[in-house]
């Protein structure tokens, strides 16, 4: 059972460049998140889906963009990289939060993809 | 306008203590209060919760205690082990809605 897979785990980008973030998982979760943290700080909302087809904005979605077209993947795009996006990326899927105190309790995070843009 | 802060980045105790990791939010609406462990190129792995209707959650070595009132949270390693140095970020939600995570606080565990 692989969980949640990200890939690529190191990309360096220059200005202008554009990317896209990889994310899948195994586990059937219907929700999916992509997370940013900068170095001292917390992690941060992007985007987050419900479902297939389903997205929405997190705290910080400004220069991303994220399609839902299956259960397992979420991938996250950056069109004009920008030295402020050089962080540590990393997704995350779960069970409807309603299943908590369940034994379905938290997020399931992929092991991220540190980005940097020069 | 951080409604969740951890504010202290590091905490170094001797193996077999007990470490104790603090965390203050802001939002009263919060209901339901979580801990993960991060340890250097991985992802936060899940640790430990706990609903705002009670206040005191334990999973062996591990107890999450909550203060309501003081809005403030703190997580108990008890005994302290090698294994346990990582970073440790207190996250909350409310009424079902997505994660808001600390800054994290890094604990080192001495041998």
């Amino acid at each position: 059972n692989a969980g949640v897979t990200q890939t690529p785990k190191f990309r360096i980008l220059k200005i202008g460049q554009s990317m896209t973030l990889q994310c899948t998982q195994d586990m059937n979760h219907n929700y999916m998140y992509w997370y940013r943290q900068d170095p001292g700080m917390g992690l941060k909302l992007i985007y987050y889906s419900v479902g297939a087809g389903i997205t929405d904005k997190g705290e910080v979605p400004n220069g991303y963009n994220v399609s839902r077209s299956t259960t397992e993947d979420f991938p996250l795009r950056l069109e004009l990289a920008a030295p402020s996006q050089t962080s540590v990326y990393f997704c995350a899927s779960s069970y409807p939060p309603v299943a908590r105190g369940r034994g379905q309790d938290g997020y399931t995070f992929g092991s991220g993809t540190r980005l940097t843009v020069v | 306008d951080q409604q969740v802060k951890q504010n202290s980045p590091s905490l170094s105790v001797q193996e077999g203590r007990i470490s104790i990791l603090n965390c203050d939010y802001t939002n009263s609406m919060f209901d339901y209060f979580l801990w993960y462990k991060k340890y250097p190129a991985e992802g936060p792995t899940f640790l430990i919760s706990i609903s705002s209707i009670k206040d005191k959650n334990e999973d062996g070595r591990f107890t999450v205690f909550l203060n309501k009132s003081a809005k403030h949270l703190s997580l108990h390693i008890v005994p302290s082990q090698p294994g346990d140095s990582a970073v440790y970020f207190c996250a909350a939600s409310k009424e079902f809605k997505q994660l808001t995570f600390g800054s994290g606080t890094q604990l080192t565990v001495l041998p």
